[in-house]
């Protein structure tokens, strides 16, 4: 099985700040990467596609990067709205797995 | 609007059974394989099986294999999810997810989310 690894799993921002969370794949998943907002008591929402994809609908100040084993999603101006938990999740192989997730937290 | 409505979520007996619905609508459901995630309260996300657009390859994590089966009715846009011998890990929220197109793709849309209790 791919294991996620996310890091940090918390942190606190202000808002305006600019905000990157990494996952780490224990081995190559290639750009097999998806990025998901979920905000307490909702279900997750779908960020960015294929590590770098912005999905449909989804604030230009969001973007992914990274291919193989390292991925970043980066917000570049923090909002109100953006303070939620982030997870990660690879679709190279069954089992889908997702990482532990990132909440992120008003300072 | 593309859209997931889950039910048959409840409070069960360990060793008990239950039926996930997730009715879809707004979008060509034979055209997408379709996934159930689950999330344990104050937990992470963890994906439980997959079904191809067709219906006729499934997928299951190993917690569920043997005990739950995925299932869909293009006749009724509906995708289903039978919990056999439910144990108390299984407590969550059971979500059912469309992939964008194919099985080893993002999950696009996402049910609000059913609620399954497993406890005597």
């Amino acid at each position: 099985d791919i294991q996620m690894t996310q890091s940090p799993s918390s942190l606190s921002a202000s808002v305006g700040d600019r905000v990157t969370i990494t996952c780490r794949a224990s081995q190559s998943i290639r750009s097999y990467l998806n990025w998901y907002q979920q905000r307490p008591g909702k279900a997750p929402k779908l960020l960015i596609y294929d590590a770098s994809r912005l999905q449909g609908g989804v604030p230009s100040r969001f973007s992914g990067s990274g291919s193989g084993t390292d991925f970043t999603v980066t917000i570049s101006s923090l909002q109100p709205e953006d303070f939620a938990t982030y997870y990660c999740q690879q679709s190279y192989s069954t089992p889908l797995t997702f990482g532990g997730g990132t909440k992120v937290e008003i300072k | 609007e593309m859209q997931l409505l889950e039910s048959g979520g409840g409070l069960v007996q360990p060793g008990g059974s239950l039926r996930l619905s997730c009715a879809a609508s707004g979008f060509t459901f034979s055209s997408y394989a379709m996934s159930w995630v689950r999330q344990a309260p104050g937990k992470g996300l963890e994906w439980v099986s997959s079904i191809s657009g067709s219906g006729g390859s499934t997928y299951y994590a190993d917690s569920v294999k043997g005990r739950f089966t995925i299932s869909r009715d293009s006749s009724k846009n509906t995708l289903y999810l039978q919990m056999n011998s439910l144990r108390a890990e299984d407590t969550a929220v059971y979500y059912c997810a469309k992939a964008s197109h194919l099985v080893y793709d993002a999950f696009d849309i996402w049910g609000q989310g059913t609620m399954v209790t497993v406890s005597s």
